[in-house]
C-alpha cells in the first residue's frame, strides 16, 4: 500500500472550515484515499472516502487532486468535538489484507 | 447505523489470567476484526474472521486466539495474560467496499496487566 504523510498537527478556530491535507504520491491507480478520525478514548470513526472525484458526505468533503498525489478533507464548520487525530489512508484491498495501516495522523484541535 | 459493542471499556487483570474480551456487531457484517493500538505503534492487527468459524492470523497474533461462533460475535481470548498485553484493544466489523472495506469500530477495551 502507498505510504502518506500528514502534518503532526493543526489548529482551527470553532465555526471555520478545517483543511486537512495528505501526501500519497506513490498511490496507484486502483488504490482508493480514506480518511478515518479517533475521538481520544474511542475507536476511530469512518469519515468519507474517494477514487478520483471529489466526494461530500454529511461529515466532510473529500478533494483529490487531479494528479491524485495529494488530498484534502475538509471540515467546513468545524466544532469542539471534531478535535481529534485525523488518519489519511489509502489502499484497495479488502478483507484480512484491507487491515488498515494508520499512520500518525494530523492532530487537529478546534479551539473557541 | 452501525452498532459496534465490546463488553468492558477498562480491564484490570493479573499475570497468567486468561481473558475474554468480547465484540458484538448487530449489522449483519461477514468480517471482523482484533486490532491492539499501542501509543507510537498505531493499530496492528492480531486476528480477522470472514465468517463464522472462520479466522485468519495477522500481524500479531502471538498469546492471542479468537472464536466466532455466531456471525455477529468474534471474541478476542489472552490464554495467559502477560503484561506486555497491556493496551488498547479495538474491535471491528465491515462491509466490502470499492476498495478496502469500510471498517466500523468498537470504543475499545482498555486491558492492563497486572
Amino acid at each position: 500500500d502507498a505510504k502518506t504523510t500528514q502534518p503532526t498537527s493543526m489548529d482551527c478556530a470553532e465555526g471555520r472550515a478545517a483543511n486537512l491535507p495528505c501526501n500519497h504520491s506513490t498511490i496507484s491507480g486502483n488504490e482508493y484515499v480514506y480518511w478515518y478520525r479517533q475521538i481520544h478514548s474511542q475507536g476511530p470513526q469512518y469519515i468519507i472516502h474517494g477514487l478520483k472525484n471529489n466526494e461530500t458526505n454529511e461529515m466532510a468533503s473529500l478533494i483529490i487532486t487531479e494528479d491524485r498525489k495529494s488530498s484534502t478533507l475538509i471540515l467546513p464548520h468545524a466544532t469542539l468535538r471534531d478535535t481529534a487525530v485525523y488518519y489519511c489512508i489509502v489502499g484497495n484491498y479488502g478483507g484480512s489484507q484491507g487491515n488498515l495501516i494508520f499512520g500518525k495522523g494530523t492532530k487537529l484541535s478546534v479551539k473557541p | 447505523d452501525v452498532k459496534v459493542t465490546q463488553s468492558s471499556r477498562y480491564l484490570v487483570k493479573r499475570t497468567g489470567e486468561k481473558v475474554f474480551l468480547e465484540c458484538v456487531q448487530d449489522m449483519d457484517h461477514e468480517n471482523m476484526f482484533w486490532y491492539r493500538q499501542d501509543p507510537g505503534l498505531g493499530l496492528r492487527l492480531i486476528y480477522f474472521s470472514y465468517d463464522v468459524k472462520m479466522k485468519e492470523k495477522g500481524d500479531i497474533p502471538e498469546g492471542y486466539s479468537v472464536s466466532r461462533e455466531k456471525k455477529e460475535r468474534f471474541s478476542l481470548i489472552l490464554e495467559s495474560a502477560s503484561t506486555n498485553q497491556t493496551s488498547m484493544y479495538l474491535c471491528a466489523s465491515s462491509v466490502p467496499g470499492q476498495g478496502l472495506d469500510i471498517q466500523y469500530f468498537g470504543a475499545g477495551t482498555r486491558l492492563s496487566v497486572l
